[in-house]
């Protein structure tokens, strides 16, 4: 089973160039997420989407739009990259919201972006 | 403010040992508490999730143990192995306004040295 998959692996941008982070789940999951990871920090949710056709702000959602293109599809899209956004994002997908439900997050392996 | 400290930041054990992970959390109301372990370059990976009414839970060699009173968890690897090397992640959840929150410690790095 593929899972949740994610690509590019790794990105590099210039300041102000945008790109659009792809994913795709398998796993007939109605929930899917994205999230950042910094050093030393927990990772942070961007934007999640409880179901197919709805999407909602997280905790860190400025400089970043979603697009949840069918079941299995939610990309991530960086319309004017910064400096600050050099992070790895990671998508995740549960069989429920996480935010009413305990399933467990399946979690792709991360697109590395640096932006330069 | 809803936190979730992990200690230590990095440990090193020899492999065949067993360490213990802590996890202390400040969130309130507290909904579950779920342990993922992260290898280098891979997401994380779900270990246990542990309701308010479970105080152990065990996925093979790993063993969480949750004391909702004093807002602390731990992580017990038995009979290390060089690959469980990685970090080890707390996320608890937060029940807010009829909603759970996830909120992500920042990981303990483990490596288990031959």
């Amino acid at each position: 089973n593929a899972g949740v998959t994610q690509t590019p692996k790794f990105q590099v941008l210039k300041t102000g160039q945008s790109m659009t982070l792809q994913c795709a789940q398998d796993m007939n999951h109605n929930s899917m997420y994205w999230y950042r990871q910094d050093p030393g920090m927990g990772l942070r949710l961007i934007y999640y989407s409880a179901s197919e056709g709805t999407t909602d702000k997280g905790e860190v959602p400025n400089g970043y739009n979603v697009s949840r293109l069918n079941k299995r599809e939610f990309s991530l899209r960086l319309e004017s990259a910064a400096p600050s956004q050099t992070s790895v994002y990671f998508c995740a997908s549960s069989a429920y919201p996480s935010d009413i439900d305990n399933s467990p997050l399946h979690f792709g392996n991360g697109t590395r972006l640096t932006v330069t | 403010k809803n936190q979730v400290e992990q200690s230590p930041q990095s440990l090193i054990i020899l492999e065949g040992k067993n360490c213990t992970l802590q996890c202390n959390y400040t969130v309130s109301p507290f909904s579950n508490l779920r342990w993922y372990k992260q290898d280098t370059g891979r997401g994380p990976v779900s270990l246990t999730i542990m309701t308010f009414s479970e105080n152990t839970k065990s996925n093979g060699r790993y063993t969480a143990t949750l004391d909702a009173d004093t807002k602390q968890s731990s992580l017990h690897i038995t009979a290390s192995q060089l690959s469980d090397s990685a970090s080890y992640i707390c996320v608890v959840t937060m029940f807010s306004g009829g909603y759970n929150k996830l909120i992500f410690g920042a990981g303990t790095r483990l490596a288990v040295h031959p």
